[in-house]
């Protein structure tokens, strides 16, 4: 199976300011990669798929000027919550498809004060 | 709009016993189901994919039975053990791919020792 990173593994960062969350493909080259959020106690939402080479497609209900999704490489996907809020605080996590599975990255939590 | 429900929501065993964990779905036009293990604050280990014309897998003391028709899915877990205590997320595939997976909220199981 694929072999999937994130960066950082949590972080806490002010309200109104800016993070990014990297995802990295180890051992596969992926030009889909998935971004999901959990909040507790939650299903995983699948927030957008990110292309490499192209624009993300974004799920119904999920700002696209808040949730910046750049997928320059075919190991490389960063997804940057813009003017964070409070309700942004959650688990967020990375997958990648290899085969007919989806392997999933380590998450990060983000605590927005 | 394809919902997946997980019950029961908290599981406490003894350690040893056999146990069955379940998962429906409101769509049976599914391409595959999976089975995940997520450890607290951590990401998603894949224990078991079954393909839609599939009926059941196995890997180890775990097996993975699909009913599509029926909308519903089991993992069964052989001899638990208190390494097995997390979190169990059922995700269903849309037809076309494994892309955009629909979780559950999964199941908590604790093995007591």
């Amino acid at each position: 199976g694929a072999v999937v990173s994130q960066h950082p593994s949590w972080v806490i960062c002010k309200s109104g300011t800016s993070v990014k969350i990297e995802c990295r493909s180890l051992d596969f080259q992926a030009t889909t990669m998935f971004w999901y959020r959990q909040f507790p106690k939650q299903s995983l939402m699948l927030m957008a798929t990110s292309n490499e080479g192209s624009k993300a497609t974004y799920e119904q209900g999920v700002e696209k000027d808040k949730f910046l999704i750049n997928h320059a490489s075919l190991t490389l996907s960063t997804l940057t919550v813009t003017s964070a809020h409070p309700e942004d605080s959650s688990f967020y996590i990375c997958s990648v498809t290899s085969g007919y599975e989806q392997y999933f990255g380590p998450g990060t939590r983000l605590t927005v004060t | 709009k394809q919902e997946v429900t997980q019950i029961p929501a908290a599981l406490s065993v003894p350690e040893g016993e056999n146990l069955v964990l379940n998962c429906s779905f409101t769509d049976s036009a599914i391409y595959n189901l999976q089975w995940f293990r997520q450890d607290p604050g951590k990401g998603l280990t894949s224990l078991l994919l079954i393909q839609s014309s599939q009926r059941e897998q196995t890997s180890g003391r775990l097996n993975a039975s699909l009913d599509k028709s029926s909308g519903r899915s089991t993992l069964y877990i052989a001899a638990s053990q208190p390494g097995d205590s997390a979190t169990y997320l059922c995700a269903v595939g849309g037809f076309g791919g494994s892309e955009k997976l629909v979780f559950g909220k999964g199941t908590k199981l604790t093995v007591n020792p």
